[in-house]
């Protein structure tokens, strides 16, 4: 399957420190984005990345492409307690773009 | 914008009731996809529909689950007969078209017992 799986599934930092996830995939995609998840609520989209880009930022998030490696990298830099949530990948096949594929995400837990 | 919009946020019941789900989309998106969240296997996608039309149900596990899209503004996820196995967050989002973010609702708990 072309499921993604996220590295490391749980992580928990002190506030101020930077937090980092990967995301692997398995076959080509258009494109991939990234969501939160705070308990109890909706996946929230955070950013997304085409196949043609190898780095985006948005605020204190900088994610990473590597196509050939089929992997992205999410960085949360000076982190928050807020941050505290589960992070997720998600792909879009060349085909069927329609169908994204989703990780099975880090637990981010971060310490005041 | 008041979002994806989904009913109930909590549901038990019984093994063997029908249940329906309810979800309406942002105004505007032409996709809407229902999505089932567990510990053991993640999100899944389950079906999706374009202008109302179902496009892929691929992923709907079993004849006892539905789903339909009388409008642009309203969905259903139904099961019958229920089993505590289906038990888990069902999710709704809709997208405005492809290569877009996804916009989720807050999710339907479903206990079966």
């Amino acid at each position: 399957s072309q499921q993604g799986e996220e590295d490391p599934q749980a992580l928990s930092i002190q506030e101020g420190e930077n937090a980092t996830m990967n995301c692997s995939y398995k076959t080509s995609i258009n494109n991939l984005q990234w969501y939160r998840q705070n308990s109890g609520r909706g996946l929230v989209h955070l950013i997304l990345i085409r196949s043609n880009e190898r780095e985006k930022h948005s605020g204190r998030l900088r994610v990473t492409l590597d196509t050939s490696k089929k992997s992205s990298s999410l960085l949360i830099t000076a982190s928050r307690a807020a941050d505290t949530a589960s992070y997720f990948c998600a792909t879009a096949g060349t085909s069927g773009t329609y169908k994204y594929i989703f990780g099975t995400g880090t637990r981010l837990k971060v310490l005041a | 914008d008041a979002g994806v919009i989904q009913s109930p946020r909590h549901e038990v019941t019984e093994m063997g009731q029908e249940v329906t789900l309810r979800c309406k989309p942002i105004s505007g998106h032409d996709y809407l996809f229902w999505y089932r969240q567990t510990m053991m296997r993640g999100l899944e996608l389950l079906i999706y529909f374009n202008n109302n039309v179902p496009i892929d149900d691929s992923g709907m596990p079993e004849d006892r689950f539905s789903a339909k899209m009388p409008n642009a503004s309203f969905s259903t996820l139904k099961i019958q007969p229920s089993e505590p196995r289906d038990s888990a967050v069902y999710f709704c989002a809709s997208i405005q078209r492809s290569n877009q973010p996804q916009h989720f609702g807050d999710g339907t708990r479903l206990s079966i017992l």
